[in-house]
């Protein structure tokens, strides 16, 4: 079946340090591939996402590209707040759906 | 702005109690979902509704069942609460097929002792 993998947490950065948070995926067809973002005390939120190969999703500064052929979705910030200390998680969904299929998610803290 | 309201942040229930989790959607979204989020599992789906009445088994539906009487208002109804259902459940509401974009709820956490 559909999986995503992405890297252990927690990761942790000084503020205004480059992020990536590696995220690749197991999926017959052609999935969709989203990031989500859950801060402290509130429920998922979309980030961003991409919908076809070379495709790149970005929102707040952050970007991720849709790598077919390492299949793979690395979400990117090249200076990153403390704001920006959530837990992030990788999805994909297939077959024009919208059941999404989660990965463990990442917790990132920055420090001032 | 889309709200999805989850009834309870916070519940403590025995072993064996019946459990209703409560979520409304005031976006008129066709599509409805209960995840739990567990450290290290990441979120896994439980059940979904396409339409009111209709109700399809995610991936981990067993000790759950779910009820949609109304499009706005999904329950997850656990019926013997166990001490393996303690987790954190998310609900979340979708317009159509095909965007791939969930509006969540800030998930309801329940400890079973």
């Amino acid at each position: 079946g559909d999986s995503v993998t992405q890297m252990e947490g927690p990761v942790t950065l000084s503020e205004e340090a480059f992020l990536t948070i590696n995220c690749t995926y197991t999926a017959t067809g052609y999935p969709s591939l989203f990031w989500y973002v859950q801060y402290p005390g509130e429920g998922l939120q979309l980030l961003l996402k991409a919908t076809k190969a070379d495709d790149k999703g970005s929102n707040k500064g952050f970007e991720a590209t849709y790598r077919k052929e390492t299949t793979s979705f690395h979400l990117e910030k090249g200076s990153v707040q403390v704001s920006d200390s959530a837990v992030y998680f990788c999805a994909l969904s297939n077959f024009g759906n919208e059941k999404l299929t989660f990965g463990t998610g990442t917790r990132l803290t920055i420090i001032p | 702005d889309v709200k999805v309201t989850q009834s309870s942040r916070y519940l403590v229930k025995r072993t064996g109690e019946k459990v209703f989790l409560e979520c409304v959607q005031d976006m008129d979204h066709e599509n409805m979902f209960w995840y739990r989020q567990d450290p290290g599992l990441g979120l896994r789906l439980i059940y979904f509704s396409y339409d009111v009445k209709m109700k399809e088994k995610g991936d981990i539906p067993e000790g759950y069942s779910v009820s949609r009487e109304k499009k706005e208002r999904f329950s997850l109804i656990l019926e013997s609460a166990s001490t393996n259902q303690t987790s954190m459940y998310l609900c979340a509401s979708s317009p159509d097929w095909n965007t791939g974009e969930l509006f969540f709820g800030e998930g309801s956490r329940l400890t079973v002792l």
